[in-house]
């Protein structure tokens, strides 16, 4: 069974603070990793996504990726109230064209003012 | 240009009923995905196409059938609801092989009593 682990949380973090959001995954084929965000009530929403081991950044949010250690993370800087959702982790378990994403079950995530 | 669209919002029912959850994308994007997600949970996989006339099953497809018979349209069937298959249920798109981004519905909320 392909599976992405996450801890559930909550993580709650403090505004302006480093919110560090970590998951790990099963099968040593997967070339593609996603981070979705998904506030209450609402769809999930792509924020990052990483293909290479190392680190990615894109304004406050860095993607870092280690494949030798199936492990991928999430850093938010400077965390705002606006950041608080559920942060979902997805791999491209099987590869190929048809992108099927096995997702982890979330971290909830809270910044408090 | 409204991206993927899905209805009903919400619906409820009875054991045994049958009902189809509708999905449009007005992208022309060829994949196109359905999920669901109970509470607390990731997303799983139900079904996916790859194009009009060609559908596959995903991780969890028992109790559900799908159909393409266009590229815009992707309706996910019900035949025998039960319990279990209470969740919330989300359309997804994605343009082609060559692009990672899939694009979520708003979802349909579904309670089987």
């Amino acid at each position: 069974q392909k599976e992405v682990e996450q801890n559930s949380g909550p993580l709650s973090v403090p505004e302006g603070a480093i919110a560090s959001l970590n998951c790990t995954y099963s099968d040593r084929v997967s070339q593609s990793f996603f981070w979705y965000r998904q506030y209450s009530g609402k769809s999930p929403e792509l924020i990052m996504s990483i293909y290479s081991n190392g680190d990615k950044e894109d304004g406050r949010f860095t993607a870092q990726l280690n494949k030798a250690s199936q492990y991928v993370s999430l850093l938010i800087r400077d965390s705002q109230p606006s950041d608080s959702a559920t942060y979902l982790c997805a791999v491209n378990i099987y590869g190929g064209s048809q992108g099927n994403l096995i997702f982890g079950k979330g971290t909830k995530l809270s910044v408090k003012p | 240009n409204a991206g993927v669209t899905q209805t009903p919002k919400f619906r409820i029912l009875k054991i045994g009923q049958s009902m189809t959850l509708q999905c449009t994308q007005d992208m022309n994007h060829n994949y196109m995905y359905w999920y669901r997600q109970d509470p607390g949970m990731g997303l799983k996989l139900i079904y996916y196409s790859v194009g009009a006339g060609i559908t596959d099953k995903g991780e969890v497809p028992n109790g559900y059938n799908v159909s393409r018979s266009t590229t815009e349209d992707f309706p996910l069937r019900l035949e025998l609801a039960a319990p279990s298959q209470t969740s919330v249920y989300f359309c997804a798109s994605r343009p082609d092989r060559n692009t990672d981004t899939q694009y979520f519905g708003p979802g349909t909320r579904l309670t089987v009593l």
